[in-house]
This record gives structure tokens, C-alpha cells and sequence, in this order.
């Protein structure tokens, strides 16, 4: 089991730019998350997906951010136009049940 | 909503020694689960522990082990035998059995000094 991917591992986009971050989860798992991790706010739920499907988008901070999850092995967070504070780490985890959640390795997105 | 509150920001202990990190939660729910993740410099968030509510019996897994008060609604994480290693940012997390959403407290940075 490779755990759950995350690309790219590091992302450096000028403002303005789109970026997009991609994920695979763990095979079998039916639950995918998107979390962001800044020093300030520390870990912060964005969306989160049961069965493909977009349950809860609150923490999605504003229209520039959209999220998907076509198939049950890759999902997208997208941020469109970027801004310097959107600068943070962003983690897919991914979950069966509350068994357990496995976090990827994270991509850390620098907006200069 | 639930909450997850981790008190000591910073902690440190020395190589061998044993350390207890806080964490207390809130919850209307009777039944749902906690977790301790570990995240070292590398960034990467390992699960450490697990602890189902229904059950009264601690968890262990090697070195580490959870004092869990439902009634308090404390989850406390002891480290046996420190190792350099575990220096990490540890946070605590609750999820309800009848949801998916997992709530992490602030974190608390552990150092163990050689």
C-alpha cells in the first residue's frame, strides 16, 4: 500500500496564478479530506468527501477554492486566482470509517 | 460543535524519561473516537494512538499509552522511555462515530533533549 499521494510535493506560483493540488487516497477508503496548515490557524478542515461525494464545504475560505473528487481514487483542490496568503501546508487524508485517517505527505504552497 | 483544547503549547523532556501530553475535548456525543497524530519536521502526520469511547480500556501501542477520562473528557498521551526521535508536534483529534469530520487541537511541540 503506497499510502495516500499527494502532488506536487512543493509548489512556488506567482499571485494570480491557478494552482492545483492533486490526490490519490488509499484504495478501499471511502473518505477524503482536504486540510490546510498555517502557523496562525494551525490545522483547518476545507472539504471533505464521502463516496465522491462533497459533504461539507464550509471551511472552503471563499470562491477561489473549489475542490473534486471525479472517481474514488483522485480527487483536486484548486485555487484560482492564487494570493500570498494562501501560502500554507495543504494535506489529503484519506479514510475508511473512523478506523483510521492517513494523511499524505502534504504540499506546501509558497504565493509570492 | 465539538472542540479539542491541548493546554502546553511547548513541552521537553530528557532521552529516557517519560512525558504526559494534555488533551481535552468537548462533546455532546457519547460515542465517537480519539486519536494522537505525531508530525515530525518532516511534515508528515502519523498516527500514533487510537482510543474508542466505548471501550474503558486504555490504549497502548509500544512506548506510548493514553489515560482516557470520559467522564473529564480527557485524553492524555504518556511517552515511556523518550527517544530523540520523538521530538515532534503532537495533536490530539476526535472524530463521532456518526460523522467523518476530524476536529485536531492546536498541537503541542514535544522536544526531547539528549
Amino acid at each position: 500500500d503506497a499510502g495516500v499521494i499527494q502532488s506536487p510535493r512543493h509548489e512556488v506560483t506567482e499571485m494570480g496564478q491557478e494552482v492545483t493540488l492533486r490526490c490519490k487516497p488509499i484504495s478501499g477508503h471511502n473518505s477524503l479530506f482536504w486540510y490546510r496548515q498555517t502557523m496562525m490557524r494551525g490545522l483547518e478542515l476545507l472539504i471533505y468527501f464521502n463516496n465522491n461525494v462533497p459533504i461539507d464545504d464550509s471551511g472552503m475560505p471563499e470562491d477561489r477554492f473549489s475542490a473534486k473528487m471525479p472517481n474514488a481514487s483522485f480527487s483536486t483542490l484548486k485555487i484560482q486566482p492564487s494570493e500570498p496568503r494562501d501560502s500554507a501546508v495543504y494535506f489529503c487524508a484519506s479514510s475508511r470509517r473512523q478506523y483510521g485517517y492517513t494523511f499524505g505527505s502534504g504540499t506546501r504552497l509558497t504565493v509570492v | 460543535a465539538q472542540t479539542v483544547t491541548q493546554s502546553q503549547p511547548e513541552m521537553s523532556v530528557q532521552e529516557a524519561e517519560t512525558v504526559t501530553l494534555s488533551c481535552t475535548y468537548d462533546t455532546s456525543e457519547n460515542n465517537y473516537y480519539l486519536f494522537w497524530y505525531k508530525q515530525p519536521p518532516s511534515r508528515q502526520m502519523i498516527l500514533v494512538i487510537r482510543q474508542e469511547a466505548y471501550k474503558q480500556q486504555n490504549a497502548t501501542e509500544n512506548r506510548f499509552s493514553v489515560n482516557f477520562q470520559k467522564a473529564a473528557k480527557s485524553f492524555s498521551l504518556k511517552i515511556s522511555d523518550s527517544q530523540l526521535g520523538d521530538t515532534a508536534m503532537y495533536f490530539c483529534a476526535f472524530v463521532t462515530t456518526s460523522g467523518s469530520r476530524l476536529t485536531f487541537g492546536e498541537g503541542t511541540q514535544l522536544t526531547v533533549n539528549p
